[in-house]
């Protein structure tokens, strides 16, 4: 069975700087997806980057990159200009490539503040 | 085009009741998922079900059940409430099983 691991409960972080967030998982499959979602407030659970892991360039997206090392299954995201409207819980997700959206993992979610 | 939606938004009931959650998944989205997350942790699947068919079951007991209409949309049924199944339910659509996953705003269950 696949596992998320995110160590982080918690995270804070200026406006404008940079915070990394770790997720770690355990798979034995060879070919998989990894995403990271933006849950705010709201509660609406938002695809921020995913990464297909057969691909070796580390996903970007505007502000937002991940770090991926397949070798170490660590898939870490960065947020760079970190805005007061990125303050959200931040889950990390693993999905096996043929696998249908049930064999899918969550971590348990790192909350990120960011303070003005 | 709209998104996922669910109804209703905020649901309370008491211990023993039996709760039903409604999902409207996107235009074209022929598969659908339901989530519980409970209060500070992560989602943990429940159900999917594409074409009208379930097409996986989470680790939840036969209090839950689900089923998915010709139109797509789904009903998630919980039966004998208890404490423990208060909780966000959320629901994702997708254009088929494998596909990504659109997130609704999710139905806040408390049971009292």
């Amino acid at each position: 069975a696949q596992t998320v691991t995110q160590s982080q409960p918690e995270m804070s972080v200026q406006e404008a700087e940079t915070v990394t967030l770790s997720c770690t998982y355990d798979t034995s499959e060879s070919d998989y997806y990894l995403f990271w979602y933006k849950q705010p407030p709201s509660r609406q659970m938002i695809l921020v980057i995913r990464q297909e892991a057969y691909k070796q360039q580390n996903a970007t997206e505007n502000r937002f990159s991940v770090n991926f090392q397949k070798a170490a299954k660590s898939f870490s995201l960065k947020i760079s200009d970190s805005q007061l409207g990125d303050a959200a819980m931040y889950f990390c997700r693993h999905r096996e490539a043929g696998g249908s959206n049930y064999k899918l993992t969550f971590g348990k979610g790192t909350l990120l503040t960011v303070n003005p | 085009d709209a998104g996922v939606t669910q109804s209703p938004t905020h649901l309370i009931k008491t211990r023993g009741q039996q709760v039903t959650l409604r999902c409207s998944p996107i235009s074209g989205h022929k598969s659908v998922s339901w989530y519980q997350q409970v209060l500070g942790q992560g989602p943990q699947f429940i159900f999917q079900y594409y074409e009208k068919e379930e097409r996986g079951r989470g680790n939840f007991p036969d209090r839950f059940s689900a089923r998915q209409f010709p139109n797509y949309s789904s009903e998630l049924n919980v039966n004998a409430l208890l404490l423990g199944d208060s909780a966000l339910y959320l629901c994702a659509s997708s254009r088929q099983g494998n596909t990504e996953a659109f997130f609704g705003q999710g139905t806040r269950l408390t049971v009292v």
